[in-house]
């Protein structure tokens, strides 16, 4: 199975200032030389569903605010939030749909400084 | 609107079995791959198994497979996932979620709200 392991694993960000994830794969999510790497990342508030961010590691699913960007190929990803608001207290999974069984990461609970 | 509503979560003891369901509507069911992703309490997500559009095709979990069954009914819209010889780390809010592309693997859109299984003497 391929083993997704994020950084950190909680986040104190201050309102209106930047905060980054770190997620980092077992092995390489592109097929051949493709350059879409099968990531994606979810949002989870307390007594919701996950919500779809990013997918392809860097499409932004419609109605995403675009302070959520996603980047990184191969086994290395980062999704950061610019400014950060207080709507986006939440644990933040990524996700391989590379092989499966798919898998997540252990999630980062982002909160405010 | 796109709506995943999950049911048939309860309480059951070690050995037992369960089916849960959920019922797809506001879009085209049989367009898209399902999936089961569960997160046991205090937990992350962890995927349980998926099933291609027309049901010929399945996937499970290591620690589910040979124990749960997942299906489709696209008549009526449904998504079935049948657990059996359940254990104690069965525990956990069940989530159906949807593949967000009809051609390939594409993450999930759309996930119902949950339902809570609990395996407990």
């Amino acid at each position: 199975d391929v083993v997704m392991t994020q950084s950190p694993d909680s986040l104190a960000v201050s309102l209106g200032e930047r905060a980054t994830i770190n997620c980092k794969s077992s092995q390489r999510l592109l097929y051949g030389t493709g350059n879409e790497s099968y990531l994606a990342w979810y949002q989870h508030k307390p007594g919701q569903p996950p919500k779809l961010l990013i997918y392809w590691a860097s499409t932004r699913e419609s109605g995403v605010p675009d302070r959520f960007s996603g980047s990184g190929s191969g086994t290395d990803f980062t999704l950061t939030i610019s400014s950060l608001q207080a709507e986006d207290v939440a644990v933040y999974y990524c996700h391989q749909y590379y092989n499966t069984p798919y898998t997540f990461g252990q999630g980062t609970k982002l909160e405010i400084k | 609107e796109v709506q995943l509503v999950e049911s048939g979560g309860g309480l059951v003891q070690p050995g037992g079995s369960l089916r849960l369901s959920c019922a797809a509507s506001g879009f085209t069911f049989s367009n898209h791959w399902m999936h089961w992703v569960r997160q046991a309490p205090g937990k992350g997500l962890v995927f349980v198994s998926r099933i291609n559009r027309d049901g010929t095709s399945t996937t499970y979990a290591g620690s589910v497979k040979g124990r749960f069954t997942i299906s489709r009914d696209n008549a009526n819209n449904t998504l079935y996932l049948q657990m059996n010889s359940l254990r104690a780390e069965d525990t956990a809010l069940y989530y159906c979620a949807r593949g967000r592309s009809i051609v390939r693997a594409t993450g999930f859109d759309h996930w119902g709200q949950g339902t809570l299984v609990t395996v407990s003497s």
